[in-house]
């Protein structure tokens, strides 16, 4: 596609729900990122993708964190047995291998948890 | 681990007016890029300005420039004639050479007065 694209955009779910946030990369991008940015805060790096595999997870916060991605392609991160310090804006991100003009991000999807 | 400062959590400029955001950051690394990205309501993080660490001339881009000191490890974004759409959070970030993510800044509030 022409941009990221996230979604959903927003998210309210109540205290214990598992959640799943999707993102669909530039298509060609082999690089996919997820950050976490608190309210007020800078972005946290949660998981790096590279094609399907992800060789730096390092961000996940807690065991109820895990991210896939299939065909090179859409990933999805999901959130179990959610908390209200879950709440956040999670955002996505691509770029190609080999380059480094910076990523390009989606608009990302809040999460808020009741 | 790299690190990455931004000191002023909110600044104002005057329309037309020149602003300068700071971002000091912490490596041991000799090659490196840097990055301006700035946020604004959207969320979408739109990338403003690049900078290689190799590179001693400073990048510039329209109205935006940086100001790269490398032995300081310093790199502050100046914007020129700043107009009421440059109103926004803007977030300065850090990628080694060879790394695979990048490592934001706490971010600085711009707000652009009429």
């Amino acid at each position: 596609g022409a941009g990221v694209s996230q979604s959903p955009s927003n998210k309210v779910t109540e205290k214990g729900k598992d959640v799943e946030l999707r993102c669909d990369p530039i298509s060609g991008h082999t690089a996919l990122y997820w950050y976490r940015q608190s309210l007020g805060q800078g972005l946290e790096f949660l998981i790096y993708f590279q094609g399907n595999s992800a060789p730096d997870k390092s961000g996940l916060p807690s065991d109820r964190f895990s991210a896939e991605r299939t065909g090179g392609s859409v990933s999805t991160l999901t959130i179990q047995r959610t908390q209200q310090e879950d709440s956040a804006v999670y955002l996505c991100a691509s770029s190609p291998t080999g380059v480094d003009y910076g990523y390009t991000f989606g608009s990302g999807t809040r999460l808020t948890v009741v | 681990a790299q690190t990455v400062t931004q000191s002023q959590p909110e600044m104002s400029v005057q329309e037309a007016e020149t602003v300068t955001l700071s971002c000091t950051y912490d490596t041991s690394e000799s090659d490196y890029y840097l990055f301006w990205y700035k946020q604004p309501p959207s969320r979408q993080m739109i990338l403003v300005i690049r900078q290689e660490a190799y590179k001693q001339q400073n990048a510039t881009e329209n109205r935006f420039s940086v100001n790269f000191q490398k032995a300081a490890k310093s790199f502050s974004l100046k914007i020129s004639d700043s107009q009421l759409g440059d109103a926004a959070m803007y977030f300065c970030a850090y990628r080694g050479l060879y790394g695979n993510k990048l490592v934001f800044g706490a971010g600085t509030i711009l707000r652009v007065k009429s």
